[in-house]
C-alpha cells in the first residue's frame, strides 16, 4: 500500500538558517505529492505540490523537487523566519485511493 | 466566503450529549472528507463522501455518524463520546476522490469530552 515517510521532530533552527526536511514514499501508481502546513489551533494550508517526476513545486521560498528514482520529496528553504514556525506534512495522492495519504509531520521550531 | 468553513472552531461536551459539527464548501468540489487529530498520532482518515454518497468509511465507531445532504456541506453528528475522541476534527474537500488533485482544509474543530 502507500505509505509517507517524514523525519522525526522537532526541528529547531535559528532565524536565516537553511531548512530540510525529509520525506520520501511508497506508491503503487504516479501518485501527485504535496507538502502542507499547519500554523498553532489552525487546519492543514497547501504549501506547494508536483504532479510527475522532476516537477518543482515552489510557494513563499519554499521548494521541493518530485524525485521519482529516491522516491522522495524534500522540502527545503533557503532562509527560515520565526513565523515558519508550524507543523509540515507531506502527502501524496495516488491513483485508485479515495484520499491524501499524509506522513506524520514534522514540528519545525525557528528560534529568533 | 470562500474555501472550507468549519463551525464550530471549539466544543467542549459531556459523554451523554449529543452535537452536531458542521462543514461548509464554497470551492465546487465533489468529494469531502473527515479527519481526526489526535496529540502525537498521524493524521486518521475518518470518513469519505463523493457526490454526497459515502465512499468509505475508514472502521469508525458508530458513536460518530456522518451526513452529506449535498456536495456543499458536510455534518459529523456525535453522541456519546469518550474522553479519548478528544481531538481536532478536520474536513477537506477536493475536486473529485478519485483525481490526483489536492484537498483543502477547514480550520478544525476542536472537541474536548468530559
Amino acid at each position: 500500500g502507500d505509505s509517507v515517510t517524514q523525519m522525526e521532530g522537532p526541528v529547531t533552527l535559528s532565524e536565516e538558517a537553511f531548512l530540510t526536511i525529509n520525506c520520501t514514499y511508497t506508491a503503487t501508481g504516479y501518485p501527485s505529492l504535496f507538502w502542507y502546513v499547519q500554523y498553532p489551533g489552525e487546519g492543514l494550508q497547501l504549501l506547494l505540490k508536483a504532479t510527475k517526476a522532476d516537477d518543482k513545486g515552489s510557494n513563499k521560498g519554499f521548494e521541493a523537487t518530485y524525485r521519482k528514482e529516491t522516491t522522495s520529496f524534500h522540502l527545503e528553504k533557503g532562509s527560515v523566519q520565526v513565523s515558519d514556525s508550524a507543523v509540515y506534512f507531506c502527502a501524496l495522492s495516488d491513483t485508485g485511493r479515495r484520499a491524501l495519504t499524509f506522513g506524520s509531520g514534522t514540528r519545525l521550531q525557528v528560534q529568533p | 466566503e470562500t474555501g472550507v468553513t468549519q463551525t464550530p472552531r471549539h466544543l467542549v461536551m459531556g459523554m451523554t450529549n449529543k452535537k452536531s459539527l458542521k462543514c461548509e464548501q464554497h470551492l465546487g468540489h465533489n468529494a469531502m472528507y473527515w479527519y481526526k487529530q489526535s496529540a502525537k498520532k498521524p493524521l486518521e482518515l475518518m470518513f469519505v463522501y463523493s457526490l454526497e454518497e459515502r465512499v468509505e468509511n475508514n472502521s469508525v465507531p458508530s458513536r460518530f455518524s456522518p451526513e452529506c445532504p449535498n456536495s456543499s456541506h458536510l455534518f459529523l453528528h456525535l453522541h456519546t463520546l469518550q474522553p479519548e475522541d478528544s481531538a481536532l476534527y478536520l474536513c477537506a474537500s477536493s475536486q473529485d476522490h478519485r483525481a490526483l488533485t489536492e484537498a483543502f482544509f477547514g480550520q478544525g474543530t476542536r472537541l474536548t469530552v468530559v
